[in-house]
């Protein structure tokens, strides 16, 4: 069945700093896309990146970066130079088969430190 | 550029009683999603529309939870009666074909 694990509740980190959060994926699908969401305490989803399942280079946009291994079945989710502005749960999400929806992992709390 | 809106953003309501919550999504946009998010549970996909047709309710909790999309810019999910189980956060998301989904701000339900 198509899961989403995301195994790391809560990550600590101090500005400036480099963070991996996690995230592993099980699907049968051979075409399928993962993104990655940001959810600050304020509540709003904001959309911060995507990665094609053919996509030959890993997803960058700005700060974040997608670190894919698809022999893995990992796409990690990677924050350059922390900002205090990044603490939140992020969460990671693929496609559903057959459809357009989303399904989402459990999320992980990340909490940048000055 | 107005994004998703929901309203209203907070609700509480007593047992029993029927709750209607709103969403207009981003105009232009032909997929309109509702999403549930709890503490134990995350985010759990409710329902889903394709051009104001619903595609997938297989997440609809029960007979109580209801959705209709009558046109392109405006959709209701109703819980009659309410619970107390019930109380969450629930999304409104849309997007224009594959997502990503772009969501609203969201409405917390609270069932007393």
């Amino acid at each position: 069945a198509q899961k989403i694990t995301q195994t790391q509740p809560g990550m600590f980190v101090q500005e400036k700093e480099a963070v991996t959060l996690d995230c592993t994926y099980d699907t049968s699908d051979p075409s399928y896309g993962l993104f990655w969401y940001k959810q600050p305490s304020s509540g709003e989803m904001i959309f911060l990146i995507y990665q094609g399942s053919y996509d030959q280079q890993n997803a960058t946009e700005g700060r974040y970066s997608l670190n894919f291994q698809k022999a893995r079945k990992s796409a990690n989710l990677v924050i350059s130079a922390s900002q205090l502005g990044d603490s939140a749960m992020y969460f990671c999400a693929m496609r559903q088969e057959g459809g357009t929806a989303l399904i989402f992992g459990k999320g992980t709390t990340l909490s940048v430190s000055s | 550029d107005a994004g998703v809106i929901q309203s209203p953003r907070h609700e509480v309501t007593e047992m029993g009683q029927e709750v209607t919550l709103r969403c207009k999504p981003i105009s232009g946009h032909n997929s309109l999603f509702w999403y549930r998010q709890t503490m134990m549970r995350g985010l759990e996909l409710l329902i889903y529309f394709n051009n104001n047709v619903p595609i997938d309710d297989s997440g609809m909790p029960e007979d109580r939870f209801s959705a209709k999309m009558p046109n392109a810019s405006f959709s209701t999910l109703k819980i009659q009666p309410s619970e107390p189980r019930d109380s969450a956060v629930y999304f409104c998301a849309s997007s224009l074909g594959p997502p990503p989904l772009h969501f609203g701000n969201g409405t917390r339900l609270t069932v007393t």
